[in-house]
């Protein structure tokens, strides 16, 4: 079946700092990959996305590139802000099996001033 | 106002009592999901909907039952609680999109079963 793998955390920064959250997966057939972010209190809100191999989400400087060769989708941001503190999840769904996504366990972000 | 809403937000029942946890949305979707959320872990789906007629069990089901009422409606209900359905319980929709649609979550519900 379908897994999703991150980096565990919690991760804490200074702001400003680079942030990288590592994110493999296991997949059969052509997953799409999302990154989510979930902010305290709140529920889960899409960050930015790649449907095919090769391409690169990017959305309020954080960007991420689908590895196919790798099987990853690493979360990247060159600066971090305090504003970033939040539990980010990587997920994918199958495209042959539409239905049902697949997240990772979450990794929680804390940017300190 | 939010697109996807649910009701209650917490709620705190006993072992053995019926409980239901209400979706809407405005967003004007087709296809409804419930997930539960553990501390540490990701989501896990227990039940989704491509329509109003369409009804799936996800990889938790057990112990839990869905009915979509209309299109913007899609309720949770367990049978007879259990201390570890204790949890955070969200509702997302998404379009349909061959697997690349994004999902749009609720803010959730935090349910614990004593």
């Amino acid at each position: 079946g379908n897994s999703v793998t991150q980096m565990e955390g919690p991760v804490t920064l200074s702001e400003e700092a680079f942030l990288t959250i590592n994110c493999t997966y296991t997949a059969t057939g052509y997953p799409s990959l999302f990154w989510y972010v979930q902010y305290p209190g709140e529920g889960l809100q899409l960050l930015l996305k790649a449907t095919k191999a090769d391409d690169k989400g990017s959305n309020k400087g954080f960007e991420a590139t689908y590895r196919k060769e790798t099987t990853s989708f690493h979360l990247e941001k060159g600066s971090v802000q305090v504003s970033d503190s939040a539990v980010y999840f990587c997920a994918l769904r199958d495209n042959t099996n539409a239905g049902k996504s697949t997240f990772g366990d979450g990794t929680t972000l804390t940017v300190k001033p | 106002d939010a697109d996807v809403t649910q009701t209650p937000r917490n709620r705190i029942t006993k072992t053995g009592k019926r409980i239901m946890l209400e979706c809407s949305q405005t967003k004007g979707h087709d296809r409804m999901y419930w997930y539960r959320q553990d501390p540490g872990l990701g989501l896990r789906l227990i039940y989704y909907s491509f329509d109003v007629k369409d009804i799936n069990k996800g990889e938790i089901s057990d112990g839990y039952s869905v009915s979509r009422q209309a299109q913007a409606k899609f309720s949770l209900s367990l049978e007879s609680a259990i201390p570890n359905q204790t949890a955070l319980y969200f509702c997302a929709t998404s379009e349909p999109g061959g697997g690349t649609d994004t999902q749009y979550f609720g803010p959730g519900t935090r349910l614990t079963v004593l």
